[in-house]
């Protein structure tokens, strides 16, 4: 079965610029993956991010962008708030379903 | 606003069957093209999906869960279900139901539930 990967864990300064990515365990993450992302915090249920590779979902700041770098899906966050401090899952449609990513724990200190 | 709404019994013995529901409201479940889908996670883990269902009934499972899950809808009651049979302990977990977008170009969950935990114990 296919695996979708992603950084176990990641930092970012506040203000600062992260990019978490979310490639596969064989081949590369192109648009027709249809892309996703989402945010979660402890206790919560998931919040949608960006679809489509690069779509923000409605009332997300503009802080936080999607992308595709290389052979990778990527969510780029500019200038890091300490709330932005959550788990980040990427998600890849593969046709008959969909795969999500393991997650990344990204931490603002 | 469309809402979703998990609900089911919080506690479940092993080898029985979970069941589960997901009520839908702010907007009929058979309108637009929409799929349904479960998702799950146990604690301290990450994401899991485990299936969708189109109203039309036509269903996708995980492969790791085909053959224990069966997903259902219930256009009169604006309802889908989730049933897991063989339960074990590897089941425990936060089960979310959400929302499909799709069309041509995307494909995401649009909307979740807040999640119900389902815990297998005898």
């Amino acid at each position: 079965q296919t695996v979708v990967t992603q950084e176990p864990s990641f930092s970012v300064s506040p203000g600062g610029t992260v990019t978490l990515t979310c490639g596969l365990s064989s081949g590369s993450v192109s648009t027709s993956y249809y892309p996703s992302w989402y945010q979660q915090t402890p206790g919560q249920a998931p919040r949608t991010l960006i679809y489509s590779t690069n779509t923000r979902s409605s009332g997300v700041p503009d802080r936080f962008s999607g992308s595709i770098l290389g052979n990778k899906a990527a969510l780029t966050i500019t200038g890091a708030q300490a709330d932005d401090e959550s788990d980040y899952y990427c998600v890849l449609y593969m046709g008959s379903g969909m795969v999500f990513g393991g997650g990344t724990k990204l931490t603002v200190l | 606003q469309v809402q979703l709404q998990e609900s089911g019994p919080g506690l479940v013995k092993p080898s029985q069957t979970l069941s589960l529901t997901c009520t839908v409201s702010g907007g009929s479940i058979s309108s637009g093209s929409y799929y349904w889908s479960w998702i799950r996670q146990p604690a301290g883990k990450g994401l899991e999906w485990i299936g969708r269902i189109y109203t039309s009934g036509s269903t996708n499972y995980n492969p790791s869960l085909k053959s224990r899950v069966t997903i259902s809808v219930d256009t009169s009651k604006n309802q889908f279900s989730l049933k897991l049979s063989s339960v074990t302990a590897a089941d425990t977990a936060v089960y979310y139901c959400a929302r499909v977008d799709h069309g041509s170009g995307w494909y995401y969950f649009d909307y979740w539930g807040q999640g119900t935990l389902v815990t297998v114990s005898s």
